[in-house]
């Protein structure tokens, strides 16, 4: 596609529910990256994937939060058993590869309110 | 992974040029220096990157001096659009994206 698309947009859930929020990268991009962002902070870096391999999930916060990129392209982030923390924005960016520095482009992000 | 440090905030004037240096003490051999600019409600955006003297491109320059320990992104006559959060960015290939700080916001006034 043109660019990375994220949905949806905008996700409210209950708390305990589980949410799966979707990245479609840049047609021919290896490198997926998933941050959360709280307001008026940096993202923070959750995990990454180079073609449908994790390489580093150590930012994930716990074990209800997972990732997969099974085809190398589209990739899902999982939350299971939302909590009101989990409120954040989630941005997914992509690049062309790992071995050179290349700038990575960002989604619109998809905003998750736990209610 | 290098660590960097930014001011948390600054102001300037539209037609201004605007400095903002970036320190990163435990930069590696293989590291390069990238910063990106985020708008309210928007992804960061990339701007420039660089690995040592100067780079210059339509929209910015980034000046690094030879022990590589900070880096300067200067933007030429800045406008009120140029308001934003831009973050300084250390490391090589993908780690680079890996640790964004707080970044530092620019707030431009008529």
């Amino acid at each position: 596609g043109a660019g990375v698309s994220q949905s949806p947009r905008y996700k409210v859930t209950k708390r305990g529910q589980d949410v799966a929020l979707r990245c479609d990268p840049i047609s021919g991009h290896v490198s997926l990256y998933w941050y959360r962002q709280a307001l008026g902070q940096g993202p923070e870096f959750l995990t990454y994937f180079n073609y449908e391999a994790q390489q580093d999930k150590s930012g994930l916060p716990n074990d209800r939060f997972s990732a997969e990129r099974p085809e190398g392209s589209i990739s899902t982030l999982t939350i299971q058993r939302t909590e009101q923390r989990d409120s954040a924005m989630y941005r997914c960016a992509s690049s062309l590869g790992p071995r050179d520095n290349s700038e990575a482009f960002f989604g619109q992000g998809t905003r998750l309110t736990v209610v | 992974l290098a660590k960097t440090t930014q001011p948390i905030s600054m102001d300037s004037y539209e037609g201004q040029e605007v400095n903002i240096t970036c320190s990163h003490n435990n930069i590696a051999t293989n590291d390069y220096i990238t910063w990106y600019q985020q708008f309210p409600s928007q992804g960061p955006r990339f701007i420039i990157q660089g690995y040592k003297t100067k780079v210059t491109n339509e929209v910015a320059s980034l000046f690094i001096p030879a022990d590589r320990k900070s880096s300067t992104l200067s933007l030429p006559r800045v406008s009120l659009s140029d308001t934003a959060v831009y973050y300084c960015l250390v490391g090589e290939g993908s780690n680079y994206q890996l640790i964004w700080g707080a970044g530092t916001k620019l707030i431009i006034k008529p």
